[in-house]
């Protein structure tokens, strides 16, 4: 089984300032991670995924994230965010290989609140 | 890319009445769908896989006999809410998966049950 945690339920910010959002997970299988972003009253769209490989991976809108096998963690990180990065960002976990079945979880989200 | 529509995308119904919400995937065949249900300032919590052809997968804890799966078409599985009242209200959204394996989300449905 897998779970996630985001370790900030809020992360509020001024607009050019750097971000990072916390993301932990915990599987006894390997796993994918993924990161999503969701706009109100809107379904998720995925930012980054790891599946293997590098383990900084970039994303859209110049967001990356970094797997970190040995402390469980995939951190969001954006060098200088925007007025439109405010949003909720979803961290997710899948099974690897045979263990992926398509379903993901999803840790508890971080709002991202963007200050001019 | 990948489009997957979910209809209706606001839904408000009278308590004890059963509303459908439709999750299609556009331009791919998706023998795999997921349904999740988000609460406000919550996590999306899945409620169930959906398979074509077969019966769905439910998760530990949610009413399969309130929340009506079916999956007819490799492109169409739709979520029933049978009964609806207030606390079924929700956000729902649908993910379909295609034979890459990648999955692409739809824009969700919010339910209001009044």
């Amino acid at each position: 089984a897998q779970s996630v945690t985001q370790l900030d339920s809020q992360v509020p910010v001024f607009e050019e300032a750097p971000v990072e959002l916390r993301c932990n997970y915990s599987s006894s299988v390997s796993v994918y991670l993924f990161w999503y972003v969701q706009y109100p009253n809107q379904g998720l769209q995925l930012l980054l995924k790891y599946l293997s490989g590098s383990t900084l991976v970039k994303g859209i809108n110049g967001f990356e994230a970094e797997f970190n096998k040995s402390q469980t963690s995939f951190h969001l990180r954006k060098p200088s965010v925007h007025i439109s990065d405010t949003a909720e960002y979803f961290c997710a976990v899948s099974g690897y290989g045979s263990s992926n079945t398509g379903k993901l979880i999803f840790g508890q989200g971080t709002t991202l609140q963007v200050k001019p | 890319g990948a489009v997957v529509s979910q209809h209706p995308s606001r839904v408000i119904c009278k308590s004890g009445t059963s509303v459908k919400i439709e999750c299609r995937s556009l331009d791919f065949q998706a023998t795999t769908m997921f349904w999740y249900r988000q609460f406000p300032k919550k996590s999306l919590m899945l409620m169930a896989t959906s398979n074509e052809g077969s019966k769905a997968t439910y998760e530990q804890g949610v009413e399969k006999d309130k929340f009506l799966i079916n999956h007819a078409s490799l492109t169409l599985s739709t979520l029933t809410v049978t009964s609806a009242h207030p606390e079924d209200s929700s956000f729902y959204i649908c993910s379909a998966r295609a034979h890459t394996g990648e999955l692409f989300f739809g824009e969700g449905s919010r339910l209001t049950v009044l």
